[in-house]
């Protein structure tokens, strides 16, 4: 079966430090999706980036960065400089490829709250 | 264009009421879901929808039902809740099976079951 762990329950730093939010996957498919989502104060969810298993690439966003490794399983999310405005809840999630007889849907890490302080 | 809304935002239900709550996209999508979030639980699927008409069961379907009678609508009913019912639902769809296309969630739904 599929899990994600994200270890980390809470983590509070000072504005425009850096931070990394780790997001280790399990999963018996050789193809599979990993995201992440960003939940603010408000509720909403808010995509943030999809990747694919075959596409080892770390990825860079502006002040978000991502850092995939099959090897450990992980799909950590780093924010450069952090910005009050970061502060959320934020979710790793994991989707296994149809196999045409198994559950669609993500399954999601119980999320990570960030806290910048100024 | 709306996206994905979710009606009712809030409800109080009592122990053994009924209700359903309304999932609506615009986007034309195949596939929708139904989420239920807990503190400190994530989200976890409770049931969804590959297309009009078809639904199936997710990680904690015990306690719900759903229907698709229209591609844009995916309701989601408690026919006696109970107080482990209270929690935020979501509601999201996709152009395509999970992995392979973003989910759009919807704000979500309050609800409180005393």
């Amino acid at each position: 079966a599929q899990k994600v762990t994200q270890a980390q329950t809470e983590i509070s730093v000072v504005e425009k430090e850096d931070v990394t939010l780790d997001c280790v996957y399990e999963t018996r498919d050789t193809t599979y999706y990993l995201f992440w989502y960003k939940q603010p104060p408000s509720g909403e969810l808010v995509f943030l980036i999809r990747r694919n298993s075959f596409d080892e690439q770390n990825e860079i966003s502006g002040r978000y960065s991502w850092n995939f490794q099959k090897s450990t399983s992980s799909f950590n999310f780093t924010i450069t400089a952090s910005q009050v405005v970061d502060s959320a809840v934020y979710f790793c999630a994991l989707s296994e490829a149809w196999s045409g007889g198994g559950a669609d849907g993500l399954t999601f890490g119980k999320g990570t709250h960030l806290i910048i302080q100024p | 264009n709306a996206g994905v809304t979710q009606t009712p935002k809030f409800r109080v239900l009592k122990t053994g009421q009924s209700m359903t709550l309304l999932c609506a996209q615009d986007m034309n999508h195949e596939y929708m879901y139904w989420y239920r979030q807990d503190p400190g639980m994530g989200l976890r699927l409770i049931h969804y929808s590959v297309g009009e008409g078809t639904t199936a069961k997710g990680e904690v379907p015990d306690g719900y039902n759903v229907s698709r009678l229209k591609k844009q609508n995916f309701l989601l009913g408690l026919e006696s809740a109970a107080p482990s019912q209270t929690s935020v639902y979501f509601c999201a769809s996709s152009y395509a099976l999970s992995g392979t296309g973003e989910q759009y969630f919807g704000p979500g739904t309050r609800l409180t079951v005393t």
